[in-house]
């Protein structure tokens, strides 16, 4: 069965400093990656997604994610973070041509400290 | 409208009690899905529509789920004789069908508490 782990339930930073948000998953076949964000009281946001194409993929907010397959991981990143990027972020899998459910990791809590 | 839109936003329930969650996609959209997101955890899928067609319910956690697209637009959550555990938050989710091209657009959640 596919599956998504996020191995940190929270993540602590400091205004500035380049964050990175832990993801790998578990498929049968070829994945849609997808990164969403949520903040306090609010839905999913959609950040970025993979799909095909390059590794190196770019989304809103600054952030961008790097496919890596042998890995089976797609982690988050962002070069210098700020308070304002403090919320919950989710890594989310869609199969490619079987099904159009998304699996949601856990979560991690990202925290920006000022 | 330009989101997907739910509501109530907030529903508090006695135990026992029949309870509807409404969401409204976006116009246009084929595809909706119905997500239950406990405190602290990631959304947990629970049943998906293309158009009115429900083509995988197989996340609803009991027969006292129930969920309904009628014409293909607007779909309802239905929780029978609520218990204290469907307490969550429930997300509804639209896509216009094999476009990934933005995810998929959710709606701010209806948080249910059951009393």
């Amino acid at each position: 069965a596919q599956s998504v782990a996020q191995p940190e339930d929270q993540v602590n930073v400091a205004e500035g400093n380049p964050l990175t948000v832990k993801c790998t998953y578990s498929v049968s076949g070829n994945p849609y990656l997808f990164w969403y964000v949520q903040y306090p009281n609010r839905g999913l946001q959609f950040l970025l997604k993979y799909i095909t194409g390059d590794n190196l993929v770019k989304g809103s907010y600054g952030f961008e994610a790097e496919f890596n397959k042998s890995q089976t991981s797609f982690h988050l990143k962002k070069p210098s973070a700020l308070v304002s990027d403090s919320a919950l972020y989710f890594c989310a899998v869609v199969l490619m041509n079987r099904d159009d459910k998304i699996i949601f990791g856990k979560g991690t809590r990202l925290h920006i400290l000022p | 409208g330009a989101g997907v839109s739910q509501s109530p936003r907030y529903k508090v329930a006695k135990r026992g009690q029949d309870v509807a969650l409404r969401c409204d996609p976006i116009s246009g959209h084929v595809s909706l899905f119905w997500y239950q997101q406990a405190l602290g955890q990631g959304p947990e899928f629970l049943t998906y529509f293309q158009n009115e067609a429900q083509l995988d319910k197989s996340g609803l956690p009991s027969d006292r789920f129930f969920a309904e697209r009628p014409e293909g637009s607007v779909s309802t959550l239905k929780i029978q004789r609520t218990q204290q555990e469907d307490s969550a938050v429930y997300l509804c989710a639209s896509s216009f069908g094999g476009d990934f091209n933005y995810g998929y657009t959710f709606g701010s959640g209806t948080r249910l508490t059951v009393v």
